[in-house]
């Protein structure tokens, strides 16, 4: 069966310092991924997703960058980190090549810059 | 481009009972997927019952179904027999059929709230 790891849980970091949050997937090959911030009583924001090694589209423009150095792992960085970037981080996978999959989310990490 | 609105930012139910959670979208595709995902108090995202536009039939997963009009661009949630473990986030969303080399990226709604009354 398909896992997805995502660490750490929890982070707590000041003002100007980097980022590196990182998501394994286990289980499958050449998935979809996806970085997604949830901000405190919204919704789900896409901020990166990636189809393949090496392959990053971003969503929103900001501070944040994200790679796929290996085909099942996803890493969203920062060199200098924002208040505004406090929120919930969600990595999620779905199957390639598919229609009608749903993407699957790991626990997420909470993000706190202070 | 695509939108997802929750109207109800909270609703509460007596366990046992039924509630309808509302989702309407804004789209000019045919041909797209419906979802509804809950985010209990842990965060973690978990699917719970997803739709294909291209399917007349209201899909069903144990005590959760939906209520899907296409051309009124309604996708409600129907909980029956609550339970105290239903209450969490609920999030509608909205994805497009992928094109080639396109993500399968999601569109949320704001999320409903829902409390379930002992």
């Amino acid at each position: 069966s398909q896992t997805i790891h995502q660490w750490p849980a929890t982070l707590v970091q000041p003002v100007g310092s980097p980022l590196s949050l990182e998501c394994t997937v286990e289980g499958t090959s050449n998935p979809n991924l996806y970085w997604y911030r949830q901000a405190a009583g919204r919704g789900l924001q896409l901020l990166f997703y990636s189809v393949g090694i090496g392959q990053i589209s971003s969503e929103v423009p900001q501070n944040l960058s994200a790679s796929r150095p290996q085909d099942r792992q996803f890493i969203l960085s920062s060199k200098k980190l924002l208040l505004s970037d406090s929120g919930f981080y969600l990595c999620a996978w779905s199957r390639s090549g598919t229609h009608n999959q749903p993407q699957h989310f790991g626990d997420g990490t909470r993000l706190s810059i202070l | 481009a695509q939108t997802v609105t929750q109207s109800q930012p909270e609703m509460s139910v007596q366990e046992a009972e039924t509630v309808t959670l509302s989702c309407t979208y804004d789209t000019s595709e045919s041909d797209y997927y419906l979802f509804w995902y809950k985010q209990p108090p842990s965060r973690q995202m978990i699917l719970v019952i997803r739709q294909e536009a291209y399917k007349q039939q209201n899909a069903t997963e144990n005590r959760f179904s939906v209520n899907f009009q296409k051309a009124a661009k309604s996708f409600s949630l129907k909980i029956s027999d609550s339970q105290l473990g239903d209450a969490a986030m609920y999030f509608c969303a909205y994805r497009s059929r992928p094109t080639q080399g396109g993500s399968e990226k999601l569109v949320f709604g704001k999320g409903t709230k829902l409390t379930v009354n002992p």
